[in-house]
């Protein structure tokens, strides 16, 4: 089966530019989820839908941070206006319904914001 | 609120040798799951081995294998026959209805 697709691979830009990220996830997966992984650290959960309803956004930065699922399928992240400390990695994964069975990770998108 | 600790930041091993990863976790939860995942540089997380809270027994995965200890809420990684291939940080996971990160371990394979 193909794997979560995410891009673009790398971006650069400026404090206060606004940047995006897409992802799609497996096919059939119910549950996707955006993570953000700071250098030296593990992943953070930012954001976790279910279809295309949100289930969990406690740690995405509302003032800056907005992600939407519109048709239950592919997934953006957005960030607007970008801080310097939001360089990091943004990981895309999906699962079946509970996630028990495990997690399908993208290959993340490196930010860097200068 | 739960919480996965990683106490080893680095940790390196003979080619062909045995090694063991530490993770601790805590919760009040009964039933949940734990994962071991590997990044290697490609960024990508790769799903190593996964226990489930309630099996006694420990998982096992061709040469990676767990000691999965519920009352002392400790879930170890054991790696066999250490392969160049296996360099790369790994991360110690606690599912329940998300999915919780330790800090992770770099393991260098020494040739």
């Amino acid at each position: 089966e193909a794997g979560v697709a995410q891009s673009p691979r790398y971006k650069i830009i400026e404090k206060r530019q606004s940047v995006a990220f897409w992802c799609n996830p497996i096919s059939g997966h119910a549950t996707l989820y955006w993570y953000q992984q700071i250098l030296g650290q593990g992943p953070k959960l930012l954001i976790q839908f279910q279809n295309n309803g949100v289930v969990d956004d406690s740690q995405l930065p509302k003032d800056r941070f907005s992600a939407e699922r519109l048709k239950g399928v592919d997934s953006t992240l957005k960030i607007q206006p970008a801080k310097l400390e939001d360089s990091a990695v943004y990981l895309c994964a999906s699962s079946l319904a509970t996630g028990l069975g495990g997690y399908t990770f993208g290959s993340g998108t490196r930010l860097t914001v200068v | 609120a739960q919480t996965v600790t990683q106490s080893q930041p680095e940790m390196s091993v003979q080619e062909a040798e045995t090694v063991t990863l530490s993770c601790t976790y805590d919760t009040s939860e009964s039933d949940y799951y734990l994962f071991w995942y590997k990044q290697p540089p490609s960024r990508q997380m790769i799903l190593v081995i996964r226990q489930e809270a309630y099996k006694q027994q420990n998982a096992t995965e061709n040469r990676f294998s767990v000691n999965f200890q519920k009352a002392a809420k400790s879930f170890s990684l054991k790696i066999s026959d250490s392969q160049l291939g296996d360099a790369a940080m790994y991360f110690c996971a606690y599912v329940n209805d998300k999915i919780i990160f330790g800090k992770g371990t770099r393991l260098h394979i020494l040739p």
